[in-house]
């Protein structure tokens, strides 16, 4: 089983403020990289992946990538409450014969106060 | 609109009894996992499909087992119910293995 390591948190940052959250992956061979937001009790809904080393935006989230450090990142601008949410990191890896399999970490807690 | 289904939502039962959580997506999505969620552990993968009639173990399947009979459908099944199991599940599916899930609703399940 790989490894996905997270910040548990709480992350807590004033609105208006950029939001960091980090995780690092242990398979070198990983190639997609994916952040879900997960409200308390409900599923983890996608809000991005990435595939390449550097930085892809979404409206105010923006991944980070660095395969040679093995570190994603999203970075949340202009953060709102409604952010409030644990965030999940995923990483893909093979598992043999091309079996490609996803490995959560066990995400951050981040606290918007308004 | 596609989408993931699970039901119950809601299930309580007791310690030994057989519990099947149902699962089905209309994305038509080749892989389906079936997940739990437990506070400190995240989300752990316990059975995955990569097509009808395949099914694999992931790494917390002990005391649960799945079939896949079509596409649509990956029922979970807890064979002897434990208060170990006592948990909420998720189900998701994918078009590519190793590429976006989509997660269901999840099902809250308790185990007396």
């Amino acid at each position: 089983q790989k490894e996905v390591e997270q910040n548990s948190g709480p992350l807590s940052v004033p609105e208006g403020a950029i939001a960091s959250l980090n995780c690092t992956y242990s398979d070198r061979g990983s190639q997609s990289f994916f952040w879900y937001r997960q409200y308390s009790g409900k599923s983890p809904e996608l809000i991005m992946f990435i595939y390449s080393n550097g930085d892809k935006e979404d409206g105010r989230f923006t991944a980070q990538l660095n395969k040679a450090s093995q570190y994603v990142s999203l970075l949340i601008r202009d953060s709102q409450p409604s952010d409030s949410a644990t965030y999940l990191c995923a990483v893909n890896w093979d598992s043999g014969g091309s079996n490609y399999k996803l490995t959560f970490g066990k995400g951050t807690l981040l606290t918007v106060n308004p | 609109d596609a989408e993931i289904t699970q039901s119950p939502r809601h299930k309580i039962t007791e310690t030994g009894r057989q519990v099947t959580l149902a699962c089905h997506q209309t994305w038509n999505h080749n892989n389906m996992f079936w997940y739990r969620q437990d506070l400190g552990h995240g989300l752990r993968l316990i059975h995955y499909s990569y097509g009808v009639q395949d099914t694999n173990k992931g790494e917390v399947s002990d005391g649960y087992s799945v079939s896949r009979s079509n596409t649509e459908d990956l029922p979970l099944t807890l064979e002897s119910a434990a208060s170990s199991q006592t948990s909420v599940y998720f189900c998701a599916s994918s078009r590519l293995a190793g590429y976006t899930q989509y997660f269901g609703p999840g099902t809250r399940l308790t185990v007396l």
